[in-house]
C-alpha cells in the first residue's frame, strides 16, 4: 500500500521566516504530488501541485519535485501567523487514488 | 465555481447506531469520488474511491458492510457509517474531481461531516 511520509511533524518559525516542509511517497506509479493546506475546523484547500521535476513557483510559495526519489518539498518564504496550518501532502496516481500524508502542523510565530 | 456540499456538517450518534452523510458536487461534473476520513489526530484515510464507469473500491481497513455508499451518480454520494463506535469518529471527507485526465484534476473538498460517537 502506497505511504506518502511527510516531515517534519511539526514546525515552528517566526513571521517573516522561510518554512520548509518535504514529503515522499513510496508508491512508483505516482505521477502528481499536491499540498493542502488545512486551517483548524476547515476543510483542506489545495495550495498547488507538481507532476514535472523541478520547481514551480506561485507567490510566497514554492515547490520542487525530484521526480527520481519521488520527493516533493514545499517552502514558504516570508512567514505570516495566517499561514499557521496543517500542510498535507498527497500523491495521485492514473487510477484517481490520491494518499495523503499525515500532514506537518506549522506554527508561525508573530 | 466548482463547489462540493456535505451534510450534515456534524451529527453525533449513540454508539451501535447507523448515521447517514451526503455529498453533491456542483458547479461541474465529477468523474471521481473519494471518501476520507480524518481522524482526531489528523490522520487522514482514504475510506473508498469511485470512479466514472468502475464498481466503488474501498481500501484496505473499510468495507462496503460497515460503509455502505451508495450515488445515482458521481455528482452525489451518500455513506452510511453503520453501527458507529468510537473509532469512528473523525471528520469524514468528500472529495469530488471534474472532467479531465484523472490524475491531475484537483480535488475539491466539501467541509465535511464532522461524527462523534456517544
Amino acid at each position: 500500500q502506497q505511504k506518502v511520509q511527510q516531515s517534519p511533524e511539526s514546525l515552528i518559525v517566526p513571521e517573516g521566516g522561510m518554512a520548509s516542509l518535504n514529503c515522499t511517497s513510496s508508491d512508483r506509479n505516482v505521477d502528481y504530488f499536491w499540498w493542502y493546506r488545512q486551517h483548524s475546523g476547515k476543510s483542506p484547500k489545495m495550495l498547488m501541485s507538481i507532476f514535472s521535476n523541478g520547481e514551480k513557483e506561485e507567490g510566497r510559495f514554492t515547490v520542487h519535485l525530484n521526480k527520481a526519489s519521488l520527493h516533493t518539498s514545499l517552502h514558504i518564504r516570508d512567514s505570516q501567523p495566517s499561514d499557521s496550518a496543517l500542510y498535507l501532502c498527497a500523491a495521485s496516481t492514473n487510477t484517481g487514488k490520491l494518499t495523503f500524508g499525515d500532514g506537518t502542523v506549522l506554527t508561525v510565530k508573530p | 465555481g466548482a463547489l462540493v456540499y456535505q451534510y450534515p456538517r456534524r451529527t453525533i450518534c449513540k454508539s451501535g447506531t447507523s448515521m447517514r452523510m451526503e455529498c453533491q458536487a456542483v458547479g461541474f461534473q465529477a468523474t471521481s469520488v473519494a471518501w476520507y476520513r480524518q481522524s482526531p489526530q489528523k490522520t487522514f484515510e482514504l475510506i473508498a474511491l469511485s470512479t466514472v464507469n468502475s464498481a466503488i473500491k474501498y481500501e484496505q481497513n473499510f468495507t462496503q458492510e460497515k460503509f455502505p455508499i451508495s450515488h445515482p451518480n458521481l455528482s452525489f454520494s451518500s455513506m452510511t457509517v453503520l453501527n458507529a463506535y468510537l473509532e469512528d469518529r473523525g471528520l469524514y471527507l468528500c472529495g469530488a474531481r471534474g472532467q479531465g485526465a484523472i490524475s491531475n484534476e484537483r480535488l475539491f473538498f466539501g467541509h465535511g461531516t464532522k461524527l462523534s460517537v456517544l
